[in-house]
């Protein structure tokens, strides 16, 4: 079945960079697409990407762009999120999420990872 | 980063239906059928409970049904439970974000 690995939780500074990865198995994994969700503490769930794992492909979502970087790794299986210029307000709860679609985006998340808690401290 | 409009709050006995809506523009809901719901219980990861408006995944309830009327979707719970006792999102597809999630509402069951 299909299953998303996250590692695990990390703590930076302001100004800093994180990366979160995302290992795959299950599933074939060039043919899925991943999204990338985080959560804020107390806060909704809030969409910030997606990345074609077969070709690196990518779509961000306005508020990230400049910061983010999706990335994905063919020979492991496995997806990256990095986010730079790290601020307070990026304390969340990270996940991925495999969307269903078979070399398409069916836009709906059956699949996610356990996510990882990024928090932000100085 | 706008967010469709969910009630914050809603809430019911054990065994009545609630109805959550979701409310969007004709850019998103309006105008695609890519509405999906999520049930979130505390500290947990989120749960697809609907997918394409009115598609239920196996495994989930048929307590839980979705529907869509213009820029409206809506998340129906019957036979409410107290495992019912969560958050829910909706969410959808855009033609500009490309996907967004909806403000979430927090079910109470009294």
């Amino acid at each position: 079945h299909v299953q998303l690995e996250q590692s695990g939780a990390e703590v930076r500074k302001p100004g800093a960079s994180v990366k979160v990865s995302c290992k795959t198995s299950g599933y074939t994994f060039i043919n899925h697409y991943m999204h990338w969700v985080r959560q804020a503490p107390g806060q909704g769930l809030e969409w910030m990407g997606i990345i074609n794992p077969s070709v690196g492909s990518t779509s961000y979502a306005q508020k990230f762009q400049g910061r983010v970087t999706m990335t994905s790794d063919t020979s492991t299986g496995t997806v990256y999120m990095q986010l730079s210029s790290l601020r307070f307000e990026d304390t969340a709860v990270y996940y991925c999420a495999r969307d269903p679609g078979l070399r398409l985006v069916e836009w709906f998340l059956p699949d996610w990872g356990q996510g990882t808690l990024v928090t932000v401290s100085s | 980063q706008y967010a469709l409009t969910q009630p914050a709050s809603m809430s019911g006995s054990p065994g009545q239906s609630i109805t959550i809506s979701c409310t969007g523009t004709n850019t998103d809901i309006g105008a695609y059928n890519y509405v999906s719901w999520y049930q979130q219980h505390p500290g947990k990861v989120p749960k697809l409970l609907i997918y394409a408006v009115n598609n239920r995944p196996s495994g989930v309830s048929d307590r839980f049904s979705g529907s869509k009327a213009a820029n409206t979707a809506s998340l129906t719970i019957s036979g409410l439970q107290p495992e019912d006792e969560a958050d829910y999102y909706c969410s959808s597809y855009t033609s500009s974000t490309p996907f967004i999630f909806g403000s979430g509402t927090k079910v109470t069951v009294l």
